[in-house]
């Protein structure tokens, strides 16, 4: 149990359009859904914490304008990039916790997104 | 200084040896510490959980936790050439926000 997917796997863009990425718990729900960054050879970076049905909660220094989290059902949650630039080019990968008082996370298997 | 901290490595080691991996961490407030796998170019996938201090095996690894020098450790036996992966260490104080160490790139020759 405890499977989290994501789509698309990888996405190549032209910059200034936009890219959704999707984030599903497969197996259970989710109460919270997690967005992290991970540049080569670096640790994640959380982005933004979204709870279902709320506003996301945005580290300090991520643009929630650029970053748009969506988190419509306790399976769902979606990223998009909008106006995207080459800067934005990473590994974007999802989480999911199962609920308070384990803290444990399920990461999903990632989408690296390439702007050119 | 970083909250979390873990030697980025790369460790190497043949195959059948027993590997150690170790994080430290400043914030006294976190409760719970986990392991991630992490092959190139995919997600992590969680290894181990452990709550407070202590120790915890399955089957290969065994996580331990000191508190009290704030220092984790995972413990690979037999490491086999398919454990060639990035290992992160992940803590929480609660609310499920995790800190993440840099991560150890582990090699494993056959």
């Amino acid at each position: 149990g405890a499977v989290v997917s994501q789509h698309p796997s990888w996405v190549i863009c032209k910059s200034g359009t936009s890219v959704k990425i999707e984030c599903r718990s497969l197996d259970f729900q989710a109460t919270t859904m997690f967005w992290y960054r991970q540049f080569p050879k670096q640790s994640l970076m959380l982005m933004a914490t979204s709870n279902e049905g709320s506003k996301a909660t945005y580290e300090q220094g991520v643009e929630k304008d650029k970053f748009l989290i969506n988190h419509a059902s306790l399976t769902l949650s979606t990223l998009t990039v909008t106006s995207a630039h080459p800067e934005d080019s990473s590994f974007y990968i999802c989480s999911a916790g199962r609920g308070q008082g384990t803290d444990t996370q399920y990461f999903g298997p990632g989408t690296r997104l390439t702007v050119l | 200084q970083k909250e979390v901290e873990q030697d980025p490595g790369p460790l190497s080691v043949p195959e059948g040896a027993i590997v150690s991996l170790n994080c430290t961490y400043s914030n006294s407030a976190f409760q719970y510490f986990m392991w991630y796998r992490q092959y190139s170019r995919k997600g992590p996938e969680l290894l181990m959980y452990t709550y407070s201090s202590g120790n915890k095996e399955d089957g290969r690894f065994t996580a331990q936790v000191d508190k009290s020098s704030k220092y984790i450790s995972l413990f690979i036996r037999d490491s086999q050439p398919s454990d060639s992966a990035t290992y992160l260490c992940a803590m929480s104080a609660g609310f499920q926000k995790l800190v993440f160490g840099t991560g150890t790139r582990l090699l494993v020759s056959p």
